[in-house]
Parts: structure tokens; C-alpha cells; sequence
């Protein structure tokens, strides 16, 4: 139980153009899903908190215009990198829990990989 | 939000028990202590979490230090698929964010 489906795994984009990433927990329902970005060799960063029904949480430093999360039901969560840049290629991955408050594990997505050209 | 701090890597032995520490002097009352495990280019996984007793599962076991300013995963035979980025992090009621630090790269010898 508890799989998070993450859409699509790999994406190439050229400069300028707008990449949507879906996040779907499968088989249970998500109050709250985080998205996480990556680069090579590093650890995962949070990007945001993402609350079924109300607008994402960012974190500091991360522009809520550029990555938009949309978590309109409560078993999908979508970010969208606008007018992306080389800049913005990296490991976007995304994860759910299956309850609330911090005793809840967290159950991430396989990453999807965005490479800008 | 609590720290946590790990060794940058550590090796072990093929069907040898691995002891993976995590220090996090300044957690509170009600900060829960999870581990996650990342392979390349895959999305982390869940290991285990605990709050103030050492947990048991199928992957692993948490040992938690009394004060709780420390914990240890515990993989009772390493395997080479269990090679891997582990990460210690603490999870506050508060802020309820799950911040990651720079984890433990284990290796595992055949």
C-alpha cells in the first residue's frame, strides 16, 4: 500500500516552455503532499507543502510564480515549472502521507527528471 | 527545525549487520525521529520512524538513545541492494515540514 505515482519520470523542454508534473497517491488519500527538488550528489530540498483544497506553502527562496502547485483533490498534486530555464533542470520529486500531523511517514513519487535546452 | 547530523558515508559487509547513527542533539518532546533511504535516481523510501521506544519492521530496527539526542538504524544484514543514501530526519508537530539533511552513503561489500 501507499504508492505515490509520479508523471512523467523524464521530460526534455526548451527554453520558455511550461513542464506540468503530476503527483498521484494511488491508493490512499493525501491531506498534504511536499514537493522536493534535487541535484546531483546533494540531498532533497523542500519546494513546498501543498494542502488538498488551499494554496501551497513555499519555502523561502523558492518563487511561488515560477513553480505552481495545485492540489485539488485529495489524491493529486500537480507543479508546474513556468517559462523554465536551464536553471530550473533538476530531480523534481514528490511525496504524500496518509495522515496528518509528524508521526505520519512519508510515501514519495520515483522523481521526474527535467532537463531544459 | 532540528538538526541532524551523519556521517557522510560508511561501508559495511555483505550479510553483516550495519549500525547507521544520527545525532540530533536539539530535538524536542514532540519531535518524531524518521529514516528514508534513496537508491540513484529513484524517489526515497520509507524505513522507519519512532518517537520515544526502539521500533521494529520487515527493513529494519530504531534504536533511540534514552535523552533522545541520538538514534540508530539498524539493518541486521546488509545486502547489496540495501546500498543506498539514508537519511535521519526530524519531523516537528509544529511546522509538520520533513527536512532533509545530507544522509549517509552506505556502501555494502560483496
Amino acid at each position: 500500500g501507499a504508492v505515490v505515482s509520479q508523471h512523467p519520470s523524464r521530460v526534455i523542454c526548451k527554453s520558455g516552455t511550461s513542464v506540468k508534473i503530476e503527483c498521484r497517491s494511488l491508493d490512499f488519500q493525501a491531506t498534504t503532499m511536499f514537493w522536493y527538488r534535487q541535484f546531483p550528489k546533494k540531498s532533497l530540498m523542500l519546494m513546498a507543502t501543498s494542502n488538498e483544497g488551499s494554496k501551497a506553502t513555499y519555502e523561502q527562496g523558492v518563487e511561488k510564480d515560477k513553480f505552481l502547485i495545485n492540489h485539488a483533490s485529495l489524491t493529486l498534486s500537480t507543479l508546474t515549472v513556468t517559462s523554465a530555464h536551464p536553471e530550473d533542470s533538476s530531480f523534481y520529486i514528490c511525496s504524500a502521507t496518509t495522515g496528518q500531523g509528524n508521526n505520519s511517514p512519508l510515501h514519495f513519487g520515483n522523481g521526474t527528471r527535467l532537463t531544459v535546452t | 527545525d532540528a538538526k541532524t547530523t551523519q556521517p557522510n558515508s560508511m561501508e559495511s559487509n555483505e550479510e553483516e549487520p550495519v549500525h547507521l547513527p544520527c545525532n540530533h542533539s536539539t530535538i524536542s518532546g514532540t519531535d518524531y525521529i524518521h529514516w528514508y533511504r534513496q537508491l540513484p535516481s529513484q524517489g526515497p523510501e520509507y524505513v522507519i520512524h519512532g518517537l520515544t521506544s526502539n521500533v521494529n519492521n520487515r527493513m529494519a530496527s530504531l534504536a533511540i538513545a534514552e535523552d533522545r539526542k541520538s538514534s540508530t538504524l539498524i539493518l541486521h544484514r546488509a545486502t547489496l541492494r540495501d546500498a543506498a543514501v539514508y537519511y535521519c530526519i526530524l519531523t516537528t508537530s509544529g511546522t509538520y515540514k520533513y527536512i532533509f539533511g545530507t544522509g549517509t552513503r552506505l556502501k555494502v561489500l560483496a
